[in-house]
């Protein structure tokens, strides 16, 4: 089992460009979402995902898209990239509370310049 | 709204002593877990222990337990005969029982352990 991957590890984006951070699991989790870590902000929830074709907005949820068209993969989407979203991104499953829960990416770090 | 406070942005501790982390939270559901993560400086976020909000005992794994006060509203962390390992950010998190519910975020406390 791989658990929960993410890439790219580290990118750096000139302001106004696009790209899409990628995260996938193995796990078979319906649930899966995207966080933002900033020094002393702790980690803030973008978007989530409670199934295939299902998804919501967390608190930070301006200037990023997600879509979840199979339960394995939920792309983060930078539409227009702006130096307040440089952050540490973090894709993270959930499995039952049983389990322990919450399985974390490794993150990837965003610069924007 | 559920919102999760930690009010030490930064502590030390001497290897081999123990630490204590403290964490507050505000909510008026009675279904509810919390949870103590560790992020190294690897990044990797590890779950270090979780508490049932139903449970009225104090989660332990190792060297690390909770002094869980629901009506306080308080879940610190201690560390014990704390490690060189140890140091890292540690996030308090919370979220409410249920299959809709999404984790909350503390600020962290960055942890030094010094030999």
């Amino acid at each position: 089992n791989a658990g929960v991957t993410q890439t790219p590890k580290f990118q750096v984006l000139k302001t106004g460009q696009s790209m899409t951070l990628q995260c996938a699991q193995d796990m078979n989790h319906e649930y899966m979402s995207w966080y933002r870590q900033d020094p002393g902000m702790g980690l803030r929830l973008i978007h989530y995902s409670v199934g295939a074709g299902i998804t919501d907005q967390g608190e930070v949820p301006n200037g990023y898209n997600v879509s979840r068209s199979t339960t394995e993969d939920f792309p983060l989407r930078l539409l227009s990239a702006a130096p307040s979203q440089t952050s540490v991104y973090f894709c993270a499953t959930r499995g039952g509370f049983s389990e322990g829960f919450g399985y974390f990416g490794p993150g990837t770090r965003l610069t924007v310049t | 709204a559920q919102t999760v406070t930690q009010s030490q942005p930064e502590m030390s501790v001497q290897e081999a002593e123990t630490v204590t982390l403290s964490c507050t939270y505000d909510t008026s559901e009675n279904n509810y877990y919390l949870f103590w993560y560790k992020q190294p400086p690897s990044r990797q976020m590890i779950l270090v222990i979780r508490q049932e909000a139903y449970k009225q005992q104090n989660a332990t794994e190792n060297r690390f337990s909770v002094n869980f006060q629901k009506a306080a509203k308080s879940f610190s962390l201690k560390i014990s005969d704390s490690q060189l390992g140890d140091t890292a950010m540690y996030f308090c998190a919370f979220i409410l029982g249920g299959s809709q519910g999404n984790l909350i975020f503390g600020k962290g406390t960055k942890l030094s352990v010094k030999p």
